[in-house]
């Protein structure tokens, strides 16, 4: 069975600044994706960063970077010159690959906060 | 618009008083699921479904059931629901593109 684990409950950072979520994840797959989601307090799930586990290269979108390790089997979430509007719970998900028939495994979840 | 529909949006029921959340998605996805939300817990998946009439169990199936007539359909049940099921519930839907799945708005229910 796979496991993913946010060992930070709870972050708070200035606007502006550069914050760095964490996740690792054990699997025994080889072949599998790993997602960064976003929870703003209208509970909406909103996919931020997706990551082929067969890429080396790291993801981005925008502000939004993540450092993935594949030995270490770990995940990271860089958010850059964060904003008010990043406030929100993080989960880090892993699915296998197919389409992830068997649905999404999540960790407990980051809840971020930017302080204006 | 491509979107997962939950509904109702909140709901307060109780103990023992049968219920349906239901779930629709319009973007012809073969996979849902089911997942309920819990302080500390994160998201926990109940209920799987990879086609019509293939569902399977997650991780914490106990007093729920689901169906899957339609493609377009996975409804969640609960028989007789308890105080221990209030949570946030979420259905998701994905297609085998590997591109993640797709959440529906989210159902928060209260058993008293």
């Amino acid at each position: 069975a796979q496991t993913v684990t946010q060992s930070q409950p709870e972050m708070s950072v200035q606007e502006a600044e550069t914050v760095t979520l964490s996740c690792t994840y054990d699997t025994s797959e080889s072949n599998y994706y790993l997602f960064w989601y976003k929870q703003p307090p209208s509970r909406q799930m909103i996919l931020v960063i997706r990551q082929e586990a067969y890429k080396q290269q790291n993801a981005t979108e925008n502000r939004f970077s993540v450092n993935f390790q594949k030995a270490a089997k770990s995940f990271s979430l860089k958010i850059s010159d964060s904003q008010l509007g990043d406030t929100a719970m993080y989960f880090c998900a892993l699915m296998y690959s197919g389409g992830g028939a068997d649905g999404l495994t999540f960790g407990k979840g980051t809840h971020l906060i930017i302080q204006p | 618009e491509a979107q997962v529909t939950q509904n109702p949006r909140y709901l307060i029921t109780v103990t023992g008083k049968k219920l349906t959340v239901t779930c629709s998605q319009n973007m012809n996805h073969e996979y849902m699921s089911w997942y309920r939300q819990d302080p500390g817990l994160g998201l926990r998946q109940i209920y799987y479904s990879m086609n019509v009439e293939v569902t399977d169990k997650g991780d914490v199936p106990e007093g729920y059931k689901v169906s899957r007539k339609e493609k377009r359909n996975f409804p969640l049940i609960l028989e007789s629901p308890s105080p221990n099921q209030t949570s946030l519930y979420f259905c998701a839907s994905s297609s085998t593109g590997n591109y993640g799945y797709t959440f529906g708005s989210g159902t928060r229910l209260t058993v008293v």
